[in-house]
C-alpha cells in the first residue's frame, strides 16, 4: 500500500511563474491536508479538502493561492505569480475521514518549493 | 484558540541516555488528540506517537512515550536510550477530534545526540 505521495519533490521557480504540486492520497484516503513549513519552523495548516469540496482553507492566504481535490486524480496545490517569500517545504497529508476518534494524518514527503 | 508551544529551539543529549521534549498545549475543546512527528534532514515527517485527551494512561511506543499531564495541558515526549539516528527535529501537534481539519504544530525541538 503505498503512501502519500507527492510531485516534484524539488520544484524552482522565477517570480511571476505558476508552481503546481500534486498530491496522491493514501489507498482509501479521502480527505486531504496541505502544510506549508517555512526554513526552520514548523508546519502551518493551509486547507483541508475532501473529495471534489473545499472544507477549511482558512490558512490558506487569501491571494494567488488555490487548491483542489477533484473526483479524479491528485490534490493540486496551485500558487500563481509566484513570490520569493513562497519558497517553503510544501507537506500534503491525507487520513481516511473524520471518526469519532482520532484520526491519523499520514504525510507525503514533501515538495520543496525554490522560488528565484 | 488553539496553541502548540514548544520551548526547547534545541537540546542535547548523550549517546543511550534519556532525553524528554517539551510540549504544553491550550485549547477549550476537551475532545483533542496529541501527535509527536520526527522530521530528518531528509526531510520527511514521520508519526511517532499519539494521545488521546481521554486516555487514561500515557501513550508508549517501544522507545517513545509521552508524559501526559492533562491539568497542566503537557505532553512532553520522553526517548529513552537515544540513538545517534535519533537527531532530527520533532514537532508536537494537536488536533480536535470532532475538527480533524485544524492540526496544529509547534516550532519544534532540534534534537541533536552526541556519541
Amino acid at each position: 500500500n503505498a503512501g502519500v505521495m507527492q510531485n516534484p519533490r524539488h520544484l524552482v521557480r522565477r517570480r511571476g511563474q505558476e508552481a503546481r504540486l500534486r498530491c496522491s492520497p493514501m489507498k482509501g484516503h479521502s480527505h486531504v491536508y496541505w502544510y506549508r513549513q517555512l526554513p526552520e519552523e514548523g508546519l502551518k495548516f493551509m486547507v483541508y479538502l475532501q473529495k471534489e469540496n473545499i472544507i477549511d482553507e482558512s490558512g490558506m492566504p487569501k491571494e494567488r493561492f488555490s487548491a483542489e481535490f477533484p473526483k479524479e486524480g491528485p490534490s493540486i496545490l496551485r500558487i500563481q505569480q509566484v513570490v520569493r517569500g513562497d519558497s517553503a517545504a510544501y507537506f500534503c497529508a491525507s487520513s481516511q475521514g473524520q471518526a469519532l476518534s482520532y484520526n491519523e494524518q499520514f504525510f507525503g514527503p514533501g515538495t520543496r518549493l525554490t522560488v528565484l | 484558540a488553539q496553541k502548540i508551544t514548544q520551548t526547547q529551539p534545541g537540546m542535547f543529549v548523550q549517546e543511550k541516555e534519556a532525553v524528554t521534549l517539551d510540549c504544553t498545549y491550550d485549547t477549550s475543546d476537551p475532545s483533542y488528540g496529541l501527535f509527536w512527528y520526527k522530521q530528518p534532514s531528509s526531510g520527511e515527517m514521520i508519526f511517532l506517537i499519539y494521545q488521546g485527551s481521554y486516555d487514561q494512561q500515557n501513550a508508549t511506543e517501544g522507545r517513545y512515550s509521552l508524559n501526559f499531564q492533562k491539568a497542566r495541558k503537557s505532553a512532553n515526549l520522553v526517548i529513552s536510550a537515544s540513538q545517534l539516528g535519533d537527531s532530527a527535529m520533532y514537532f508536537c501537534a494537536m488536533s480536535h477530534v470532532f475538527a480533524n481539519n485544524d492540526m496544529r504544530f509547534g516550532a519544534g525541538t532540534r534534537l541533536t545526540v552526541k556519541p
